[in-house]
């Protein structure tokens, strides 16, 4: 099955910063590629996502970009501001008709005033 | 609409007592999956449904149970609880087609002593 590793697991930045998570993907027949965002005792809700079919995608402040011959895909977040901190999560999932997205462990975002 | 409804939000059991975890959609999505959340582990796939009739396992279903008898709910199903099932379990849907978005209930949170 899918496997997908998020790093870091914790990152923290001063406001006005960028900040960036990575993950990576092991089955190459992946093409679908969602960011959640999970604000505290909150529950997660979509920001952004790609496919296997475009290399970068942007709104607003957030971007992702997709290596699809090195399996990874990141989150850009520029001028990051107190309301982006949040636990991030990134997901994977197959093609074939699969419905079932694999998620990262999740990258705890702090951004300091 | 009212999106994804779970209840109850907040849950004590003791060990060896059962209970129902219950989720509605009302979006018509054919797709429904509970997911567990612990710190550090990220969203973990408990058991999924693509359609009323039809259920299959995720990554963690041992002690598991679910049903799906109709397109809008899908409760889950604790036989008998253990400590390790303490987490905060998140019931989430989507169309089978489309954007491929998950849409997450609020998060019901289960404590077993």
């Amino acid at each position: 099955g899918e496997n997908v590793e998020q790093h870091p697991s914790t990152l923290s930045v001063q406001e006005g910063d960028s900040a960036v998570i990575k993950c990576t993907y092991s089955d190459s027949a992946s093409n679908y590629f969602p960011w959640y965002k999970q604000e505290l005792g909150k529950r997660p809700q979509l920001i952004i996502d790609i496919r296997s079919n475009v290399g970068e995608k942007k709104d607003q402040r957030i971007a992702v970009t997709l290596n699809k011959t090195a399996k990874h895909f990141s989150l850009h977040i520029t001028e990051t501001q107190p309301e982006d901190s949040a636990v991030y999560f990134c997901a994977a999932r197959g093609g074939g008709g699969s419905y079932i997205p694999t998620f990262g462990r999740g990258t705890s975002l702090i951004v300091h005033p | 609409n009212a999106g994804v409804t779970q209840t109850p939000k907040f849950q004590v059991l003791k060990t060896g007592q059962s209970m129902t975890l219950q989720c509605a959609q009302d979006m018509n999505h054919e797709y429904m999956s509970w997911y567990r959340q612990d710190p550090g582990m990220g969203l973990r796939l408990i058991h999924y449904s693509v359609g009323a009739g039809i259920t299959d396992q995720g990554e963690v279903p041992n002690g598991y149970n679910v049903s799906r008898s109709t397109t809008e709910d899908f409760p889950l199903r604790l036989l008998s609880a253990a400590p390790s099932q303490t987490s905060v379990y998140f019931c989430a849907s989507r169309r089978t087609s489309g954007t491929g978005e998950l849409f997450f209930g609020e998060g019901s949170r289960l404590t077993v002593l």
